[in-house]
């Protein structure tokens, strides 16, 4: 089954560090860039950057507002996207997704991971 | 950076309807432009893809529109099943913002 399934969430006090994993299966995980993104409560989609295929480099981008606090990589042997977290902050508290592909589309999303920042 | 900005941001609307729902990018994206639609703790489903690309599975009352800097999604005789958050987001070139979203809610 092709699927993306997100783990590593919780709750982690302010200031702490989180890694979030994204498995994929039924595909060939190392075409495809990924993407993270996530939904504070009450807020919209906010997309966080995405790394893209070691055919287009291996490299990330992100948004302005983690930048330099959050870092994509990949593990293409094991099928696998993180995101590190770095800093935590109460308004990274939302629900974490990852997301398959980039240009011109990202197709296919998991079901997502809570991460709750709160002393 | 472009900014999305959709609208309304939100709708009431019965079954049976049709609706539409507005994207506008603050630069030209050609046609560089995804909707999804968002269901609470479930996965975002990409509906339509480069502006008006229905996707494989996606019904056909979905449709979108637009090139440059406007874009719409129109939903005709809406189901049941389609009262969701729908967003915008812009692809390509990062970063891919997204719109604030559309919530359709049942009137």
């Amino acid at each position: 089954e092709v699927q993306l399934v997100e783990s590593g969430g919780g709750l982690a006090q302010p200031g702490r560090s989180l890694r979030l994993s994204c498995t994929a299966s039924g595909f060939t995980f190392s075409d495809y860039a990924m993407n993270w993104v996530r939904q504070a409560p009450g807020k919209g989609l906010e997309w966080l950057g995405f790394i893209r295929s070691k055919n287009y480099g291996g490299t990330a981008d992100y948004a302005a507002s983690v930048k330099g606090r959050f870092t994509i990589s990949r593990d293409d042997s094991n099928s696998i996207a993180y995101l590190q977290m770095n800093s935590l902050k109460d308004e990274d508290t939302a629900v974490y997704y990852c997301g398959r592909g980039w240009r011109p589309r990202s197709d296919l999303w998991g079901q997502g991971t809570l991460v709750a920042v709160s002393s | 950076d472009i900014q999305m900005t959709q609208s309304p941001s939100s709708l009431s609307a019965s079954v049976g309807d049709t609706v539409t729902i507005t994207c506008r990018a603050s630069q030209s994206i050609s046609t560089y432009l995804n909707w999804y639609q968002h269901k609470p703790g479930k996965a975002p489903k990409l509906l339509i893809s480069v502006a008006s690309t229905l996707q494989s599975g996606v019904p056909s009352r979905f449709s979108g529109t637009g090139s440059g800097t406007d874009f719409t999604l129109t939903i005709s005789n809406l189901h049941p099943e389609d009262f969701a958050t729908y967003y915008c987001q812009k692809s390509y070139s990062p970063p891919l913002t997204f719109g604030g979203g559309t919530k359709v809610e049942i009137k």
